[in-house]
């Protein structure tokens, strides 16, 4: 139990055109969703917290015009990078958790590698 | 806010034990947890802790919680190739947001 998978696990686009990923919990409702950016050989840095059917809550310094997130339903949550540019260019990780798990726990999908030339 | 700190790297031998250590500040962190991330691989949930727990053992994995001196570690019995990863350590920071270690690799030699 407990599977969250992301689509695509790797896209490269041009320099200003937009990138939509996908993360859905394929086995549970996850009433709230994170997204977190990875630079190579460094920690997750959280970018922003979505809870189904409300506004994300993005973290200090992440431009939410940038990073569109949308958690539509309890199962699927969507970023989408818009006029990406090189410095876009990262590996992104969303997680799923479900309040009604005892330990908050968060379940990871496989991540996306995007590369923006 | 919260602050957790790792071990950049450690470096064993097939079959010995590993020990990762961790250090966080918030002493109000209810779960503790360790997840382990292979190459190019999002994280995998190995095990969590409750702050009120000394100890948790899951099979080859032991972790170990000294509340007083903020101190988690994870104990890896009989480490195999296939252990070597990034493991990091996170603690809750409010409700269900994680803070996260940057990481320390553990590499297995044969």
């Amino acid at each position: 139990g407990a599977v969250v998978s992301q689509h695509p696990s790797w896209v490269i686009c041009k320099s200003g055109t937009s990138v939509k990923i996908e993360c859905r919990s394929l086995d549970f409702q996850a009433t709230t969703m994170f997204w977190y950016r990875q630079f190579p050989k460094q920690s997750l840095m959280l970018m922003a917290t979505s809870n189904e059917g409300s506004k994300a809550t993005y973290e200090q310094g992440v431009e939410k015009d940038k990073f569109l997130i949308n958690h539509a339903s309890l199962t699927l949550s969507t970023l989408t990078v818009t006029s990406a540019h090189p410095e876009d260019s990262s590996f992104y990780i969303c997680s799923a958790s479900n309040p009604g798990r005892v330990a908050y726990e968060q379940y990871f999908g496989p991540g996306t590698r995007l590369t923006v030339t | 806010g919260e602050d957790v700190e790792q071990s950049l790297f450690l470096s064993v031998r097939e079959g010995d034990s590993s020990v990762i250590n961790c250090t966080y500040t918030d002493s109000s962190s209810t779960y503790l947890y360790w997840y382990k991330q292979e190459p190019g691989a999002g994280l995998q949930l190995l095990t969590y802790i409750f702050s009120n727990m000394d100890m948790k053992q899951d099979q080859r994995l032991t972790v170990l919680l000294n509340k007083k001196d903020k101190h988690l570690s994870l104990r890896i019995a009989d480490t195999q190739t296939g252990d070597s990863a990034i493991y990091f350590c996170a603690v809750n920071s409010g409700y269900s947001t994680l803070t996260f270690g940057k990481g320390t690799m553990l590499l297995v030699s044969p």
